[in-house]
């Protein structure tokens, strides 16, 4: 069973451009989740997704990024007009059903966003 | 989420056993106690989770105080694979969908 997938693994962009991140859950898991890590800090939620809802953006920013889980297909975490500060590693973690407390979280391996 | 507390960072020798605690005085009687650790450049990978009895897996071990404000990780036997930061988390059992990482444990491993 192939773990949860994201690409691509490393992105560079130069301030001003688009970055589009993807996320592929594991097999069977209709939940998704992405985190940001900020260099030298911890990770921090960012969006919570269903297939064709989002559930819960309480830690994504106001402008400039938007997260999508279609139907069919792949997560996705778009950042328009990228700058320096979104230089981050950002991570897909996905479940099988509705998370609480007794729910695991599978991550994938990251996607490290670099802006020139 | 309620806060955990844990120590920056940790040494061990490798093939010891590592004890890595975490205090969360404020837990509530909801809260799941769970555990990550994020191996250098890699995603969060689950170790261990608990509600009040303590829990072996072949990972690790937990064991929760009997007040269940505070909790041990344990490693039987270090292996340099088992450098990382150790994340102590707290999970509300009826929400709560989200991770709330805090700063964790570093571990270093020594040969």
């Amino acid at each position: 069973n192939a773990g949860v997938m994201q690409n691509p693994r490393h992105l560079v962009r130069r301030r001003g451009q688009e970055a589009r991140l993807r996320c592929s859950p594991m097999k069977g898991h209709s939940h998704v989740y992405w985190y940001r890590q900020l260099p030298e800090e911890g990770l921090k939620f960012m969006v919570y997704l269903q297939k064709e809802n989002i559930i819960d953006e309480s830690g994504m920013p106001k402008e400039r990024f938007s997260a999508e889980f279609p139907k069919e297909g792949p997560s996705i975490l778009r950042i328009q007009q990228v700058v320096r500060g979104d230089s981050a590693a950002y991570f897909c973690a996905s479940s099988p059903r509705l998370a609480g407390g007794p729910e695991t979280q599978y991550f994938g391996p990251g996607t490290r966003l670099l802006v020139l | 989420d309620a806060k955990t507390t844990q120590p920056n960072s940790m040494e061990s020798n490798e093939e010891e056993p590592v004890h890595l605690p975490c205090n969360h005085s404020t837990i509530s009687g909801t809260d799941y106690i769970h555990w990550y650790r994020q191996l250098p450049s890699q995603g969060p990978e689950y170790v261990i989770h608990g509600l009040t009895s303590n829990v072996n897996n072949r990972m690790a071990s937990l064991a929760i105080a009997e007040d269940r404000k505070s909790s041990t990780l344990i490693l039987h036997r270090a292996t340099l694979r088992d450098a990382a930061v150790y994340y102590c988390i707290l999970r509300d059992g009826f929400a709560g969908n989200m991770l709330t990482f805090g700063g964790g444990t570093r571990l270093m491993v020594k040969p």
